[in-house]
């Protein structure tokens, strides 16, 4: 099994343009995230989806929009990158049976 | 006030020590996890806990549900151990991680 895939590890892009975060998981789980890590911060959630189908948004939506494509896919567009959105986003996926949690490797986007 | 309290926020330990990392949280939890994050890598699950105690080689965790405390310890610790460590609560009502800020350990030799 990969577990949990994210693609690009690395972007930079300028103010204005867009992009999309992909990931993908083999796990076979319900529950998919993402998250934004900043210094200081903390992990904070983006937006996270309970099932296919369905979207919700966490604590810092502002800015971002998401597909729960199906099962496996859960992506992360910004439609017009602010240097505010510098930062390293994580993707996880959870486990029904355990609450076990599997993050991805990261990507880390910079925004001039 | 955070729903997730970790201290301390900083740790250094010569090689060999015991240390105790803690974590106090706010709200009704059905899960917590410790997470470990070395520089510039990933986050890797560490213990999924929902009550008692669990072991995995140096690293013990453990839970009091009632005081809603959790505390990480690393028995003889070692230069690699040297990480953030994060606690996180899943919430008694949804699917979703609180995370803690993190505590950054360095252990030097």
């Amino acid at each position: 099994n990969a577990g949990v895939t994210q693609t690009p590890k690395f972007q930079v892009l300028k103010t204005g343009q867009s992009m999309t975060l992909q990931c993908a998981q083999d796990m076979n789980h319900n529950s998919m995230y993402w998250y934004r890590q900043d210094p200081g911060m903390g992990l904070r959630l983006i937006y996270y989806s309970a099932s296919e189908g369905t979207t919700d948004k966490g604590e810092v939506p502002n800015g971002y929009n998401v597909s729960r494509l199906n099962k496996r896919e859960f992506s992360l567009r910004l439609e017009s990158a602010a240097p505010s959105q510098t930062s390293v986003y994580f993707c996880a996926s959870m486990g029904q049976a355990f609450y076990e949690q599997y993050f991805g490797p990261g990507t880390r986007l910079t925004v001039t | 006030k955070n729903e997730v309290e970790q201290s301390p926020q900083n740790l250094t330990a010569q090689e060999g020590e015991f240390i105790t990392i803690n974590c106090s949280y706010s709200v009704g939890i059905s899960a917590l996890h410790w997470l470990q994050q070395h520089p510039g890598g990933g986050i890797v699950s560490l213990f999924m806990l929902s009550s008692g105690k669990k072991k995995h080689g140096r690293l013990i965790a453990t839970i009091n549900i009632q005081e809603k405390h959790s505390s990480l310890h690393i028995t003889a610790s070692h230069p690699r151990d040297s990480a953030v460590y994060i606690c996180a609560v899943l919430s008694g009502y949804g699917n979703k991680l609180v995370f803690g800020a993190g505590t950054i350990l360095r252990v030097k030799s």
